[in-house]
């Protein structure tokens, strides 16, 4: 099973501040194979990054995803106030299908 | 609009059953992977189970492996998981998740569209 594990647990910023979310794998994955969620209280998760790099439909560019092997990386360029969430990296390319632990972006 | 309608969830005594459903719309169903994915209270979330288009080939968490079956009716556009022998820690939201693709098998390909989950609590 590939473990991801993301840091920092949580990140307390400032809308307008610039954002750096990090996702290690426990053993080298292809890049094609790592996604990136944003997870509201009360609401579905929504797409943000798949194939490491590629914003999904709609996404802004503010969001981008960068990495490869073992470390991942989802940058928000500016925080802007509907950014505030958990952000969850996921590797699909090996079952069991799994999820790092969230990184939480809070107001400051 | 792509749109995806969970139900089926509710209270139920540790050792009992549920069969959770989840309704697909605004896609062509048959030929997209489908998955669950779960999140414990306080927890983050948990892969569950896939299923591919064709209904061909199925995966599992080793936590539901035995006690949970996924499938699907793409003559009705619907997705469905069956969960028996329920555990206190199955308690949690169940999300229903579109893949990207996925015909043949669903390994390999995120979940670009979610449904707004329903609840399982496992409690006596």
């Amino acid at each position: 099973e590939i473990v991801l594990t993301q840091s920092p647990g949580t990140l307390s910023l400032s809308p307008g501040e610039r954002a750096t979310l990090s996702c290690r794998a426990s053993q080298s994955l292809s890049s094609s194979y790592l996604a990136w969620y944003q997870h509201k209280p009360g609401q579905a998760p929504r797409l943000l990054i798949y194939g490491a790099s590629s914003r999904a439909t709609g996404i802004p560019d503010r969001f981008s995803g960068s990495g490869s092997g073992t470390d991942f990386t989802l940058t928000i360029g500016r925080l802007e106030p509907e950014d505030f969430a958990v952000y969850y990296c996921q590797q699909c390319g090996s079952s069991p299908e799994t999820f790092g632990q969230g990184t939480k972006v809070e107001i400051k | 609009e792509v749109q995806l309608l969970e139900s089926g969830g509710g209270l139920v005594q540790p050792g009992g059953s549920l069969r959770l459903s989840c309704a697909a719309s605004g896609f062509t169903f048959s030929s997209y992977a489908m998955s669950w994915v779960r999140q414990a209270p306080g927890k983050g979330l948990e892969w569950v189970s896939s299923i591919s288009g064709n209904g061909g080939g199925t995966y599992y968490a080793d936590s539901v492996k035995g006690r949970f079956t996924i499938s699907r009716d793409n003559s009705k556009n619907t997705l469905y998981l069956q969960m028996n022998s329920l555990r206190a820690e199955d308690t949690a939201i169940y999300y229903c998740a579109k893949k990207v693709a996925g015909y043949y098998d669903s390994s390999g390909y995120p979940n670009d569209y979610w449904g707004q989950g329903t609840l399982v609590t496992v409690s006596s």
